[in-house]
């Protein structure tokens, strides 16, 4: 299985949104909606963000959000705010079982 | 509250056994969960290793399924990774997570760096 394809970085001033892509295939991202999203700040383990491609779980502030386009989901990140610089990974269940993570984002407040 | 913490060695020589352990706190690794360790190499993006449920069933990354094998022990109700014929590649901190409802990683533990290298 091939990790799913996210950009490299991403940017965005303090209030500004974003929205960081995550393209996998029909066997993947396309074919159930098992996506998931894991923010990462440096040196600390991934953190469960948004899970079945648009719920937040508990604890988790509604400026992030999910969403999902045939073979391609999306973070939105909403008044973004200093302490959302962090790496993002998505992540999907797969036609085997098996999970595949992305390649993962690194965003940056400016 | 639940809590993962991994255990194992820091350095391991190459073409060695990797022996990890993930201590399980505030659930039972009986109730109907999927375990599973997820590595990190330094500087690069997470790889999902594989799985195992309480009941024994396990599932694994077809990349390293022949060298990796994942247990659990109810009695110590934790789980483990064992992966063999180590290279440098193999180099990562490697994290135990909770899988919710077979497909969401929910808890996760502090992660454990292990350096293969002689």
């Amino acid at each position: 299985q091939s990790a799913l394809t996210q950009p490299a970085s991403v940017s965005g001033s303090p209030g500004q949104s974003i929205t960081i892509s995550c393209t996998g295939t029909s066997n993947d991202v396309g074919g159930y909606n098992y996506v998931s999203w894991y923010q990462q700040h440096a040196g600390e383990a991934p953190k469960l963000t948004i899970y079945d491609v648009n719920n937040r779980p508990s604890g988790v502030s509604n400026r992030f959000s999910g969403s999902k386009s045939g073979n391609t989901a999306s973070l939105t990140i909403s008044g973004l705010q200093a302490e959302d610089e962090a790496d993002y990974y998505c992540s999907s269940y797969t036609s085997s079982g098996a999970k595949v993570f992305g390649t993962g984002t690194k965003v940056t407040v400016l | 509250q639940v809590q993962l913490q991994e255990s194992g060695p820091g350095l391991v020589r190459p073409s060695g056994t990797l022996s990890l352990t993930c201590a399980v706190s505030g659930v039972s690794i009986s109730n109907h969960f999927w375990w599973s360790w997820v590595r990190q190499p330094p500087g690069k993006g997470l790889e999902w290793i594989g799985e195992v449920f309480h009941g024994g069933n396990t599932d694994y990354n077809p990349s390293l399924k022949s060298r990796v094998t994942i247990s659990v022990d109810k009695s110590n109700n934790q789980f483990s990774l064992r992966l063999t014929s180590l290279t440098a590649a193999d180099t990562a901190v490697y994290y135990c997570a909770r899988v919710q409802w077979a497909r969401n990683f929910d808890y996760w533990g502090q992660g454990n760096l292990v350096i293969v290298s002689s």
